[in-house]
């Protein structure tokens, strides 16, 4: 069974600095690996979508890589704003099944 | 509309009620999941559909929860004999996947949940 885990919980930077999300999954075998952004209260936005046969995909000031043989994924945000403050969410998906496993998700506090 | 739509945004009932959650997809969309989300954890699976099948059901927790999709386009989770332990926001995604098309770089877009409250 997929697990996946992300490492902070939570994470205070002050605006402006670079930083990293990490998160990691037990099973290898994955059709994708998706990162969401909730604010609170609400659903989830898609941020980043890499497939299995990628490296890393990039949006903007964010940019996700993905390591399928050690199971990694990192969550790469450029000049932190106070508007990015929010629950970052990575989730999977496994050969044979489309539905997607979650983590718990980093808490992201961006100071002014 | 653009995005998944999912009705009530907030419902409260008492224990042992039945209760139904609505979500329309986007348009187009003819894969459609339900997912529950407790307070400070990930999403959960529930069951996924394809059109109006029901393709996998291995996340529903019991035989409490049902769920239908008659025509592919909108779905309803159904909840019987509400339980407390039933409160959380239920979540609401779908996807251009399909039969004959890449899998692999579809994502999921979510719907903004509906929150349930049982008494």
């Amino acid at each position: 069974k997929q697990e996946v885990t992300q490492i902070p919980a939570a994470l205070s930077v002050p605006e402006g600095e670079n930083l990293v999300l990490n998160c990691s999954f037990t099973d290898s075998a994955i059709y994708n690996l998706q990162w969401f952004r909730q604010d609170p209260g609400k659903g989830l936005t898609s941020l980043l979508l890499i497939q299995s046969s990628q490296r890393e995909q990039t949006s903007g000031r964010l940019n996700a890589s993905l390591d399928k043989s050690s199971g990694r994924s990192t969550l790469y945000i450029a000049a932190s704003q106070p508007g990015d403050s929010a629950t970052y969410l990575c989730a999977c998906s496994g050969a044979g099944s489309y539905q997607l496993t979650f983590g718990k998700g980093t808490k992201l506090s961006v100071i002014p | 509309g653009a995005g998944v739509s999912q009705t009530p945004s907030n419902k409260v009932t008492e224990k042992g009620k039945y209760v139904e959650l609505r979500c329309d997809p986007i348009s187009g969309h003819t894969a459609l999941y339900w997912y529950r989300q407790s307070l400070g954890q990930g999403p959960e699976f529930l069951i996924y559909f394809q059109g109006t099948g029901a393709a996998d059901d291995s996340g529903l927790p019991n035989d409490r929860f049902f769920a239908v999709r008659p025509e592919g386009s909108v779905s309803t989770l159904k909840i019987q004999r509400t339980e407390r332990g039933d409160s959380a926001v239920y979540l609401c995604a779908s996807s251009l996947a399909r039969r004959g098309l890449p899998f692999s770089n579809q994502p999921q877009h979510f719907g903004d949940g509906t929150r349930l409250s049982i008494l």
